[in-house]
């Protein structure tokens, strides 16, 4: 299984661009890289999912270098409300034995 | 698309009480579900894949025979904390996987267990 690592915390401010780095190096050939963003006594939420290159959708966008031994969540113009942690999951079912597991996380706090 | 639902979010038991919880994936089939625990500011940890129609395969370290895992449907999975004590305390989360075969899974909103 693909080990990733994140920043334990960051803090922004309202309006900026957060980006979160997970490194991954031992990626596999068949590993996705998939982020969620939980909030306290929730459940995690898919924020959004990519193999390769750049994927965006109407939250977020995911940076995957060619070398897919890292991406990079970023979120647009971040509000009070995206104060949350943020998972990195790499890995893929089939070859995972059907199971991913989550890394440490990173604690975005998001400032007036 | 893709919403999972758990009931109960939050129980409070007595020690020696069992407690299910029920997990369903409720717009897609799910032959893959997830049980996971979580301790505050700690992160997900996986304790148990739950296959439709077969045995649960449990994460090393936790006791098969005290969480009881049943996945009799393609939309249904349960977790039994049989005889709960303190110490069991935590919240539970379940995920179910992309009804494709996909490479998502779909996360529940948690139920918070409270064993006095």
């Amino acid at each position: 299984l693909a080990k990733t690592t994140q920043p334990i915390s960051m803090d922004s401010y309202e309006g900026q661009e957060v980006n979160i780095t997970c490194s991954h190096n031992n990626i596999a050939t068949n590993d996705y890289i998939t982020w969620y963003q939980q909030f306290p006594s929730q459940g995690p939420r898919f924020i959004i999912q990519g193999y390769k290159t750049k994927v965006t959708n109407e939250v977020a966008s995911l940076f995957i270098p060619a070398d897919r031994k890292s991406s990079t969540l970023s979120l647009p113009r971040v509000s009070l409300s995206d104060t949350a942690v943020y998972y990195c999951l790499v890995g893929a079912f089939k070859a995972a034995g059907n199971k991913l597991t989550f890394g440490g996380g990173t604690r975005v706090l998001v400032k007036p | 698309g893709a919403v999972v639902s758990q009931h109960p979010s939050r129980v409070i038991c007595k020690s020696g009480t069992s407690v299910k919880i029920e997990c369903r994936s409720l717009d897609f089939q799910a032959t893959t579900m997830f049980w996971y625990r979580q301790f505050p500011k700690k992160s997900l940890m996986l304790m148990a894949t739950s296959n439709e129609g077969s045995k649960a395969t449990y994460e090393q370290g936790v006791e098969k025979d005290k969480f009881l895992i049943n996945h009799a449907s393609l939309t249904l999975s349960t977790l039994t904390v049989t005889s709960a004590h303190p110490e069991d305390s935590s919240f539970y989360i379940c995920s179910a996987r992309d009804g494709q075969g996909g490479e998502t899974q779909y996360f529940g909103p948690g139920t918070r267990l409270l064993v006095l």
